[in-house]
């Protein structure tokens, strides 16, 4: 079973400042995707930024890019330029090819940003 | 821009009783998916459904979770005798499908079942 770690429970950062969450996953698959989902307090999951693993270039979406790192099983999403609206849980997640595309969650990052 | 819905956005029920909690996933997508977020804890999946079928389904989805998809629109689960414990945030995700570009899931804004 996959396994997803995020060993930050809560981070502060201020606004416009940068800011890195990190991520591990435990896989022994070779072809799978990774998400960054954000849950802001309306509670609703939107979609941050995914990657594919056969993908060796990080993704990027404006200020929000991500360090794949697939020997070490590392996906951390970087934040620039914070903004007080970046306030949120973020949850890191793994979805395996093949397999009914269940996302395995982690157990979530939150982040407030200050003024 | 397209997106899930969920109705109702909340919903107390009594111990025992059956509930129905509805999505209507985005008009193109094949996939669709159920999870669940215990308050304060991580989002967990409960199953996936794709050509009227259960794809994947987890331990947490037993003989009291089914889904349907009675007609063209809607994605409904069914828990048939609720216990305290299912109370949660519980969320509907459709994907357009599964290969590679088209697997992403979005999610509906989550439905909040209390039981009492």
């Amino acid at each position: 079973a996959q396994t997803v770690t995020q060993s930050q429970p809560e981070m502060s950062v201020q606004e416009a400042e940068t800011v890195t969450l990190s991520c591990t996953y435990d896989t022994s698959e070779n072809n799978y995707y990774l998400f960054w989902y954000k849950q802001p307090p309306s509670r609703q999951m939107i979609l941050v930024i995914r990657q594919e693993a056969y993908k060796q270039q990080n993704a990027t979406e404006n200020r929000f890019s991500v360090n794949f790192q697939k020997a070490a099983k590392s996906f951390s999403l970087k934040i620039s330029d914070s903004q007080l609206g970046d306030t949120a849980m973020y949850f890191c997640a793994f979805m395996k090819e093949y397999s009914g595309y269940a996302l395995n969650f982690g157990k979530g990052t939150s982040l407030l940003v200050t003024p | 821009e397209p997106e899930v819905t969920q109705t109702p956005s909340h919903q107390v029920t009594q111990m025992g009783q059956e509930v129905i909690l509805r999505c209507v996933p985005i008009s193109n997508h094949l996939y669709f998916y159920w999870y669940r977020q215990i308050l304060g804890q991580k989002v967990e999946f409960l199953v996936s459904f794709y050509n009227n079928e259960i794809s994947e389904k987890s331990e947490i989805f037993d003989d009291q979770f089914s889904v349907e998809r009675p007609d063209g629109s809607n994605f409904t689960l069914k828990i048939r005798s609720t216990k305290l414990e299912d109370s949660a945030m519980y969320f509907c995700a459709s994907s357009e499908t599964a290969s590679m570009g088209q697997e992403t899931q979005y999610f509906g804004p989550g439905t909040r079942l209390l039981v009492l």
